[in-house]
């Protein structure tokens, strides 16, 4: 069965603590690979769309990585306001699989 | 474009009745899916549609749901009679299907539905 796990599940960094955001994932057919950000009472909001191993995505202090088997989500020097839960789904033919997410908080 | 939008954002209802949810998808988008988020189950695919038709609606808990999609531009969640186990926060989101590669979906706000 397809599935992606994220880790860790939470993460707490001080302001300028630099880290990544694992998702492993083991599907038939990648089809893409998504990472999404949501804040409390909101809908997922998309960040990323990786599609080949070896792709890279980057996006202020946010960079994302595809590997045949993961993608990480590299966060350099965080700031208060990336705090956030951090949401990988990858695609297998019509489905979007979710993992189950990071929360981050970045402590100032 | 407005994205995805939903009604209601907040429904509160009590035990046994009927719940509609609704959702416009992105114009132009050709697949349409309805999640379910909890803290203990994360975000679940209920059912998703292409070009309006039911594909896969293998997520769906039972047949107190039912999903419609009457156009490419609304769709509906019906959860009939609700059961407070349903008290979740509901996603819609669109994304387009274009050959080998789907383009990433987006999500509404979300319904957030309480049964009492």
């Amino acid at each position: 069965e397809d599935q992606v796990t994220q880790s860790p599940e939470a993460l707490r960094l001080q302001e300028g603590e630099s880290s990544s955001l694992n998702c492993s994932y083991t599907v038939s057919g990648l089809r893409g690979l998504f990472w999404y950000r949501q804040d409390p009472g909101k809908g997922p909001e998309f960040l990323f769309t990786l599609y080949s191993a070896g792709e890279e995505k980057e996006k202020e202090r946010l960079k994302a990585t595809l590997t045949k088997k993961e993608s990480f989500l590299h966060i350099t020097a965080p700031k208060p306001e990336d705090s956030a839960t951090y949401l990988c789904a990858v695609m297998d033919f019509n489905k979007f699989y979710f993992g189950s997410g990071t929360k981050l908080n970045v402590k100032p | 474009d407005a994205g995805v939008i939903q009604s209601p954002r907040h429904e509160v209802t009590e035990m046994g009745q009927e719940v509609t949810l609704r959702c416009k998808p992105i114009s132009g988008h050709n697949s349409l899916f309805w999640y379910r988020q909890t803290m203990m189950r994360g975000l679940e695919l209920l059912i998703y549609f292409n070009n309006n038709v039911p594909i896969d609606d293998s997520g769906m808990p039972e047949d107190r749901f039912s999903a419609k999609m009457p156009n490419a531009s609304f769709s509906t969640l019906k959860i009939q009679p609700s059961e407070p186990r349903d008290s979740a926060v509901y996603f819609c989101a669109s994304s387009l299907l274009g050959g080998y590669r789907r383009t990433e979906a987006f999500f509404g706000q979300g319904t957030r539905l309480t049964v009492v």
